[in-house]
């Protein structure tokens, strides 16, 4: 059964770098025809995806935060990984990581399954 | 962006109602309509894919509708474990946006 947790700081100062991984088990990244994804909840409020990667390293971002915004992957670990820079309190946030099921050769007809628990990082001095 | 507008923002219902929540996006997506479930403290749950499909292991007193704008998410009769949070997502085109939610609350 496959499995994603994340894992990382839960506190950020304003201004720094929110970084989080996420680790899979009971599947391989790399032979999996599937992009690997991070969606957030901001407390109270809904939900917004982040951007995806495949194991090729194709990636897509949410455009308002792709310049903030770089996701990577290491097979060797089955990982992969959020790097959010220059954080402000509007980032906090309950970060998720989830199977994107969308393929290389289309943009269509995906879903986020499964998802991990959820990781609450907190932007504050 | 495409975006999506879901219906009520939250409702109140008992065990064994029969409920309803809509889900209408900016532009036509086809069939590309996913529901999901949200608990507090929990991993999110998949629950329909492509407008119609039940997820496996997802319960079948589930249902989704729709296609182009207009989608429904019912469930048949309420359970305990429905009380939650749904959202809908459109997968047609990046950026990949959800609904606002609708919450289920106990009456």
């Amino acid at each position: 059964q496959l499995q994603l947790q994340e894992s990382g700081p839960g506190l950020v100062k304003p201004s720094e770098t929110l970084s989080l991984t996420c680790t899979v088990s009971g599947g391989s990244i790399s032979s999996s025809p599937f992009y690997w994804g991070w969606v957030r909840q901001p407390p109270g409020k809904g939900l917004e995806w982040i951007g995806s990667i495949h194991h090729s390293g194709s990636t897509y971002y949410k455009p308002s935060l792709k310049s903030r915004v770089s996701i990577s992957v290491d097979t060797s670990k089955n990982q992969f990984s959020l790097t959010l820079r220059s954080v402000t309190a509007a980032d906090t946030a309950v970060y998720y990581c989830a199977r994107d099921t969308r393929v290389l050769a289309a943009t269509w007809g995906a879903w986020f399954d499964p998802w991990g628990q959820g990781a609450l990082v907190t932007v504050s001095s | 962006d495409i975006q999506m507008t879901q219906s009520p923002s939250s409702l109140s219902a008992s065990v064994g109602d029969r409920v309803t929540i809509t889900c209408r996006a900016s532009q036509s997506i086809g069939t590309n309509l996913n529901w999901y479930r949200l608990k507090p403290g929990k991993a999110p749950e998949l629950l329909i894919y492509a407008a119609s499909n039940l997820q496996t292991g997802a319960p079948s007193r589930l249902s989704g509708t729709g296609s182009g704008t207009d989608f429904t998410l019912t469930i048949s009769s309420l359970q305990l474990e429905d009380f939650a949070t749904y959202y809908c997502q459109q997968s047609h085109s990046p950026p990949r946006t959800f609904g606002q939610g609708t919450r289920v609350e106990i009456k």
